[in-house]
């Protein structure tokens, strides 16, 4: 166990579901991120969140909504989906002058 | 064009067969670079940092080295544990804290 907790560790959602994919981190962290990890393709960044509060959004379709009730805890909320959000999403906590720490990720798959 | 680029894609080796990976960036003031390993399913397992060029760090099997413009990964007499993937990710002086990751490369050591 890294000390960054990610639930569901698979998910297999059609395209009109709605689904939601938690991380949670005792590390002490002041910010939490949410990666997207596809096949040959670099680790895509998609949110932010430095003490609760979004700082970054890259350009991520409104299908992905992400939550970040307090510093310990980050949620992506997915509705309506396509078969091209199948990926293994990550969730990572850090922040400035403090190393990365990823959690074991969700495969998901979109059917 | 990829700002941090690294070769091999994918390297296979018979055990006990020391080999080097490589990780090239084309940014300029580079704050720090990290070396991390990912196993199939699972999220990136940090390994190391690098600051300035000279500076080596050890693990195992494994001495990350920086120059300039690259790092090298040498991996001595592997072992088929080692396989997995090798990332590698740049931070830049001045900007986000935020790392630009590379697409990896997957290593296997065959018995």
């Amino acid at each position: 166990e890294t000390g960054v907790t990610q639930t569901p560790r698979h998910l297999v959602m059609g395209m009109t579901n709605k689904k939601s994919l938690k991380c949670e981190q005792h590390l002490g962290h002041n910010a939490m991120y949410w990666y997207k990890q596809s096949a040959k393709k670099p680790l895509e960044l998609m949110f932010v969140y430095n003490f609760k509060e979004q700082t970054e959004n890259n350009s991520v379709p409104s299908r992905f909504s992400p939550e970040c009730p307090n510093s310990s805890h980050l949620f992506l909320h997915l509705h309506t989906l396509q078969p091209e959000d199948s990926a293994l999403y990550l969730c990572a906590s850090g922040g400035e002058g403090v190393r990365y720490t990823f959690g074991s990720g969700t495969r998901l798959t979109v059917v | 064009e990829d700002q941090v680029t690294q070769s091999p894609e994918a390297l296979r080796l018979q055990e006990g067969e020391s080999s080097s990976l490589n990780c090239s960036y084309t940014v300029s003031g580079l704050r720090g670079l990290f070396w991390y390993r990912q196993d199939p399913g699972k999220g990136p397992e940090f390994l190391f940092t690098l600051y300035s060029a000279g500076e080596e760090k050890e693990k195992e099997r494994l001495k990350a080295t920086l120059t300039k413009k690259e790092s090298f990964l040498h991996i001595t007499a592997p072992k088929p544990e080692d396989s997995a993937t090798y990332l590698c990710a740049v931070t830049l002086k001045g900007g986000s804290y935020i790392p630009t990751f590379g697409r990896g490369t997957s290593l296997i050591v065959h018995p």
